[in-house]
């Protein structure tokens, strides 16, 4: 059973950079034509996408991010990841990560649990 | 780009039925039908419930059924129950191959 599991730090101080890990476990990640994602949400807030992985290998960003964030793939490890730069308080949220069909862009499908990461020094 | 517009609350008596609105624009919602919908518990992550405006991924309930008429799409759920208060979301791919989720939505069943 496909199983998605973020990890990384949960303290990151301002202005440095959040690195996060969403390992796939139960299917290969270049098995079939999937893509990769990650959202996040602010404590009591909502969803906000952050950025996608085509299967094809182009990645796209959310216009607001785009300048600090990065999305890369370790198909070794099976594993993507997730890299925020210039990180402040409004980067505090939970970030997940996520698989949909490709080239569907039909919707998030599977679901991590979820990390949290807090930006305080 | 803007996040879709959903209401802030919507409440329904057990049984009855009640729609959720997200209102976006001809560069998402109304432009592909690539509308999803999810639903978030209290401290759990978010599952899908409707993709492609229409369909239900396996394993969930026929009382969920969505639709879309212009740039405003729609969340209806049927025979309300206690265990679907919870936050919706619906998202919208774009026309710059980005993705927007709506404000959310809190159902509470009375």
């Amino acid at each position: 059973q496909l199983r998605l599991q973020e990890s990384g730090p949960g303290l990151v101080k301002p202005s440095e950079t959040l690195s996060l890990t969403c390992t796939v476990s139960g299917d290969s990640i270049t098995s079939g034509r999937f893509d990769w994602g990650w959202i996040r949400q602010a404590p009591g807030k909502g969803l906000e996408w952050i950025g996608t992985l085509y299967y094809g290998g182009a990645i796209y960003y959310n216009p607001s991010l785009k300048s600090r964030v990065t999305i890369s793939v370790d198909t070794s490890e099976n594993q993507f990841f997730l890299k925020l730069n210039s990180v402040t308080a409004a980067d505090t949220a939970i970030y997940y990560c996520a698989r949909e069909p490709g080239p569907s862009n039909s919707g998030w499908h599977t679901w991590g649990q979820g990390t949290l990461a807090t930006v305080s020094s | 780009q803007s996040a879709l517009t959903q209401p802030a609350s919507v409440s329904g008596s057990p049984g009855q039925s009640i729609t959720i609105s997200c209102t976006g624009t001809s560069s998402d919602v109304g432009r592909y039908n690539h509308v999803s919908w999810y639903e978030q518990h209290p401290g759990k992550a978010p599952n899908l419930i409707i993709y492609d405006v229409i369909n239900r991924p396996s394993g969930v309930s026929n009382r969920f059924s969505g639709s879309k008429s212009g740039n405003t799409a729609s969340l209806t759920i049927s025979g309300l129950q206690a265990e679907d208060e919870a936050d919706y979301y619906c998202c919208a791919y774009t026309t710059i191959d980005t993705y927007v989720f709506g404000t959310g939505t809190r159902v509470t069943v009375l």
